[in-house]
């Protein structure tokens, strides 16, 4: 149980464009998604927090109109980084809560990660 | 703040070795505990997680872990490695708050000779 899928696992787009990645619980309904992004052999960086029905929130230094993000189900959560540039190549993943009671203890579980490259 | 260490950056152990990866927070009030581990190009997978009780913490794969407090401190070990264990493993600590963000140690990349 708890599988968060992600896609796609790896896309290369050219300067300018817009790319959307999609993270969906896919045996649980998920409250809180969390979105990260990883740098080659780095830990990983959270970018913001979307939780169902509301706008997401950003971590310090993410700029919000560059990285779209919506929360539309419970079941779905989209990240979109608009007018991508080289310097926004990067591993991007995605994480579901499934814990509707906000109990603390309660894992994130976490999709396979998008490779994103900007030519 | 919260904050993760995982003072080991690399590990290199044998296969049916013995292996003990090292993690200490820093937080201010009861911690929420985590490993995962992850594969190379892949997401995260937990191992396993503490929140509370018993302070050995049994997870997937023979994992385990051991909570003390005193030394503010979360290792993770195996009695014996296998070739498959070799990843990048990550201990996390979750901060609370109404999300419950979880703070990611730098992790420490686990490579097993035959």
């Amino acid at each position: 149980g708890a599988v968060v899928s992600q896609h796609p696992s790896w896309v290369i787009c050219k300067s300018g464009t817009s790319v959307k990645i999609e993270c969906r619980s896919l045996d649980f309904q998920a409250t809180t998604m969390f979105w990260y992004r990883q740098f080659p052999k780095q830990s990983l960086m959270l970018m913001a927090t979307s939780n169902e029905g509301s706008k997401a929130t950003y971590e310090q230094g993410v700029e919000k109109d560059k990285f779209l993000i919506n929360h539309a189900s419970l079941t779905l959560s989209t990240l979109t980084v608009t007018s991508a540039h080289p310097e926004d190549s990067s591993f991007y993943i995605c994480s579901a809560r499934a814990s509707p009671d906000r109990v603390p203890s309660g894992p994130q579980h976490f999709g396979d990660g998008t490779r994103l490259s900007i030519l | 703040a919260q904050s993760v260490t995982q003072p080991d950056i690399h590990i290199t152990v044998s296969e049916g070795a013995s292996l003990e990866l090292r993690c200490n927070y820093s937080y201010g009030a009861t911690p929420y505990l985590f490993w995962y581990v992850q594969s190379p190009g892949q997401g995260l997978q937990l191992l396993l997680k503490y929140f509370s009780g018993d302070t050995l913490v049994q997870g997937i794969k023979g994992f385990e872990a051991e909570f003390k407090r005193s030394q503010s401190s979360f290792n993770l070990r195996k009695p014996s490695v296998h070739w498959s264990d070799a990843a990048e493993y990550f201990c996390a600590v979750n901060s609370g708050g109404s999300n419950y963000k979880l703070t990611f140690g730098k992790g420490t990349l686990l490579t097993v000779n035959p």
